[in-house]
């Protein structure tokens, strides 16, 4: 089974719709990441958190929320969709700041 | 600021040739790592290796080799005798692994395209 999992893999919504996209991890790992990946910008930090109390914001945090519900999980949200949210969503987890990230298999999001 | 260069956005070889993917950095901190990330047609992000600032000994991993030069600030890939398969998105990457609160930024390059012919 896979260590770090993320659900939907894809997922078509409308301009204006609340979608939440869920991440898992089995690695044990107190810090998870959110990051979107767009055509030719590398990947963008939207949120990360240390544990369960200690979120941050990341690089284009705005129309975006999250929650961290366990060590395990963590959620990002989307309050109100529009379309140039349209990318690819990543989850990634590590031990610490000097580990490695460990990406999830990615959620595909278009919103119309 | 922390950045990383991939110059190549993309390369295209027949299958046996060997190739370079080429990684420049930018940073102020004495410790950081580097990574390397390969993303296949499928949209995972496959993790391939990581390096820390005090560790210049090359790595070979089969037939992938890794070339790191902190006196040019690079970080290489070299596939020898490629393969189909190895058609995908190569990522480096930057981490600021300061301690205390830094969360261990990652700075991702644009990523480079590598296409391998039969």
């Amino acid at each position: 089974d896979a260590d770090v999992t993320q659900t939907p893999r894809n997922r078509i919504t409308k301009t204006g719709k609340r979608i939440m996209l869920e991440c898992s991890q089995t690695k044990g790992h107190d810090r998870m990441y959110w990051y979107r990946q767009d055509p030719g910008l590398g990947l963008q930090l939207i949120y990360y958190s240390f544990d369960v109390k200690d979120i941050n914001k990341g690089e284009i945090s705005d129309g975006y929320s999250v929650s961290r519900q366990a060590q395990a999980k963590f959620s990002l949200s989307l309050e109100s969709a529009i379309p140039n949210q349209t990318a690819l969503y990543f989850c990634a987890t590590s031990r610490d700041n000097t580990d490695t990230q460990y990406f999830g298999p990615g959620t595909r999001l278009t919103v119309l | 600021a922390q950045k990383v260069t991939q110059a190549q956005t993309e390369i295209s070889v027949v299958e046996k040739e060997d190739v370079t993917l080429d990684c420049v950095y930018e940073t102020r901190d004495t410790t950081y790592y580097l990574f390397w990330y390969k993303q296949p047609p499928s949209g995972e992000l496959v993790f391939l290796i990581r390096r820390n600032s005090f560790d210049e000994q090359n790595e070979i991993s089969g037939r992938y080799s890794w070339n790191f030069q902190k006196s040019t600030s690079s970080f290489n890939f070299t596939i020898t005798a490629s393969q189909v398969v190895d058609s995908a998105v190569y990522f480096c990457a930057l981490s600021d692994a300061a301690g205390g609160t830094s969360y261990g930024k990652l700075t991702f390059g644009q990523g480079t395209i590598l296409t391998v012919h039969p």
